[in-house]
């Protein structure tokens, strides 16, 4: 398996573009993430899913932000409209259930850095 | 609430000494400890978890849960030690599935 993979790996855009971040899951996972990392704040758990269902995007920013999950291959982060301050590293990563052998560990992409001018 | 508490935000340690990076949670249920590294510009990876009891690139981690914590140690630095290390956690007894980090520890390893 080629692991999580995730596209574009560099993004530079406008404010107020749109940004569409996007990211393969690794097969057979059936949890996927979504975080941001910045030097002020560090990691942070955007979103994430369950079998393609959102289970808390309490960590979602500003309605700005939004996510989806349309098959268990393939998810998208979608910034509208974008801002400067948006501007950070975006990681998607996905995991077996805990419950299983192997499960709860978490195997991450190797990002998107995005910025916003 | 579960929290995950790295104390120091940069550590810097000469090639051959030893280093420590602190980890402590505050969680009531049945934890499991994971530490994550991220190398420059690279995609974090997991370095171990505590129920591996298994010893990764030189490195260790016991779960003290009387003092609840899971410092990462390694005995002899080396430079290529030099990453952004976070300390996660996540409740064994839950199917919610996520890991909860900490805010990460910038190491240096000077030669």
């Amino acid at each position: 398996d080629a692991g999580v993979i995730q596209s574009p790996r560099h993004e530079v855009t406008e404010m107020g573009q749109e940004v569409t971040l996007r990211c393969k899951p690794i097969s057979g996972h059936d949890y996927l993430f979504w975080y941001r990392q910045t030097m002020m704040r560090g990691l942070e758990l955007l979103i994430y899913f369950n079998n393609n269902v959102p289970i808390d995007d309490s960590g979602m920013p500003e309605d700005r932000f939004s996510a989806k999950m349309p098959n268990a291959s393939f998810s998208t982060l979608k910034i509208q409209p974008s801002e400067p301050r948006d501007s950070a590293v975006y990681f998607c990563a996905s995991s077996l259930n805990q419950g299983l052998a192997g499960g709860g560990v978490q195997y991450f992409g190797p990002g998107t850095r995005l910025l916003v001018l | 609430a579960q929290r995950v508490t790295q104390p120091e935000k940069l550590l810097s340690v000469f090639k051959g000494a030893p280093v420590e990076l602190k980890c402590n949670y505050s969680y009531s249920g049945s934890p499991e400890l994971f530490w994550y590294v991220q190398y420059s510009r690279q995609r974090l990876q997991l370095l171990l978890r505590h129920i591996s009891r298994e010893s990764i690139k030189g490195f260790t981690a016991d779960l003290n849960k009387g003092e609840t914590s899971f410092h990462l140690k390694k005995p002899f630095a080396q430079e290529e030690d030099s990453a952004m290390y976070y300390c996660a956690l996540s409740d064994r007894g839950s199917t919610l599935g996520r890991l909860y980090f900490g805010r990460g520890t910038q190491l240096t390893v000077w030669p």
